[in-house]
């Protein structure tokens, strides 16, 4: 069965670094697009990032555009997301998920999240 | 725009059919997806495409889309479907997934 887990969460002070990571399992990681996606306590869903099968295509949000760095290994069937220069707004659970664009365009899997709390 | 709106909350008695909906210009050209999320739990996938739903859905989750906006609906509402219900597309350039800013069900 599909799993996503992601790890790397925790407590970084304000202009810190913090550098996420989501294990994929039950299917093959390297045809499929990769998304992050944040929900800020109490808030909605945002989406942060995706890249394509091969890495080649990627967006981001406005919102972390030039400070987050997403990639993926397609040889251990991860999923990274780098955070720079945090700021106390990117306090959140973050999703990993995985996107379906060939047969529609929706995300079928998510993992549980981890939190990133970013406070001093 | 690039923006997707959602009612804020929406409540059905139970046994009910609710109609949840979701508007925004990036409609009129790409579906919906569906995704409903219970407390401390992930988003969980209902609907996407025309109206298609994942493995162990109930079919009493349905999709349907006019002009600019989507819709989720409920026939026969549970229990269990008391949670958020957040609508996704994409933007205007159609580069960026988008989401609208959530329902919150509540079952009467």
């Amino acid at each position: 069965q599909v799993q996503l887990v992601e790890s790397g969460g925790g407590l970084v002070k304000p202009g810190g670094s913090l550098r996420l990571s989501c294990a994929a399992s039950g299917f093959t990681f390297s045809d499929y697009y990769m998304s992050w996606i944040r929900q800020a306590p109490g808030k909605g869903l945002e989406w942060v990032s995706y890249i394509s099968s091969s890495g080649s295509t990627i967006y981001y949000a406005d919102s972390v555009k030039g400070r987050f760095t997403i990639s993926r290994d397609n040889a251990k069937n991860s999923l990274y997301l780098q955070m720079n220069s945090l700021r106390a707004e990117d306090t959140a659970v973050y999703y990993c998920a995985r996107r379906e664009v060939t047969m529609g365009d929706y995300f079928d899997y998510w993992g549980q999240g981890t939190l990133v709390t970013v406070s001093s | 725009s690039s923006e997707l709106t959602q009612d804020p909350a929406v409540s059905v008695a139970l046994g009910q059919t609710v109609r949840i909906t979701c508007q925004g210009d990036s409609l009129r050209s790409y579906y919906a997806s569906w995704y409903q999320q219970k407390p401390g739990q992930a988003p969980v996938l209902v609907i996407y495409g025309k109206n298609n739903r994942p493995s162990g859905i109930p079919d009493r989750f349905s999709g349907s889309s006019s002009g600019n906006t989507a819709s989720l609906t409920i026939t026969g509402a549970q229990a269990e479907d008391e949670a958020d219900y957040y609508c996704n597309s994409r933007d205007s350039s159609g580069n960026h997934p988008l989401f609208g800013g959530g329902t919150k069900l509540t079952v009467l």
